[in-house]
């Protein structure tokens, strides 16, 4: 059965530094979104991406934050200058409609030291 | 932001019996509801979903309740398992009537399935 898969499964970063996280959505999906859960908190959304294009984003998702399709395959959420509050597990979903089910990765842990 | 509730951090049951899981929703705009099961270590995994235009929906074990006037919704798992033990989240859209796709989930419920 096709799976979301992310890397790394966990990453571990100095506050300041750029990093990058990895999705290979589902292969005939097209919409794309990131999610974050803080410890002890609920899942919140990030972003969502149709068509190489930002459809929507929340509060959270400023302009430290930035969603790229480099390729066919990949789908990337990029934090440019990490925060301590950025640590959380981030994961990656996708969809092959808007009214679809969304279908979530194993996430990353992101560990903002 | 409390617009999806679960207010019940846990439930523990015997093997065999029902699991109830409920969930409340307070923005009146959404139209579409799922389940998820989390697995610690490991990210949210699909288990059955609702549009508004029902009230019940069934995959096996699983049904999920939908009460649109009390802005309620229930997961029943019949017969319960050992191996269902796992982090419940509701959550919720307003995807179907062309509003936003994002999901609102709520804080999660831990089912402890007893052998």
């Amino acid at each position: 059965e096709p799976e979301v898969t992310q890397t790394p499964s966990h990453q571990v970063t100095q506050m300041g530094q750029e990093v990058i996280l990895r999705c290979v959505p589902i292969s005939n999906h097209l919409y794309f979104y990131w999610y974050r859960q803080i410890l002890g908190q609920k899942v919140e959304f990030l972003v969502s991406f149709y068509n190489n294009e930002i459809s929507e984003k929340s509060e959270i998702f400023d302009d430290q934050f930035s969603v790229e399709r480099p390729d066919g395959s990949n789908f990337t959420l990029k934090i440019r200058s990490t925060k301590l509050e950025d640590s959380a597990m981030y994961f990656c979903a996708s969809t092959p409609e808007r009214t679809d089910t969304q279908y979530f990765g194993p996430g990353t842990r992101l560990t903002v030291l | 932001d409390q617009q999806v509730k679960q207010n019940s951090p846990s439930l523990s049951v015997q093997e065999g019996r029902i699991s109830i899981l409920n969930c409340d929703y307070t923005n009146s705009m959404f139209d579409y509801f799922l389940w998820y099961k989390k697995y610690p270590a490991e990210g949210p995994t699909f288990l059955i979903s609702i549009s508004s235009i029902k009230d019940k929906n069934e995959d096996g074990r699983f049904t999920v309740f939908l009460n649109k006037s009390a802005k309620h919704l229930s997961l029943h798992i019949v017969p319960s398992q050992p191996g269902d033990s796992a982090v419940y989240f509701c959550a919720a859209s307003n995807v179907i009537q062309g509003g936003s796709e994002k999901l609102v989930f709520g804080k999660g419920m831990k089912l402890t399935v007893n052998p």
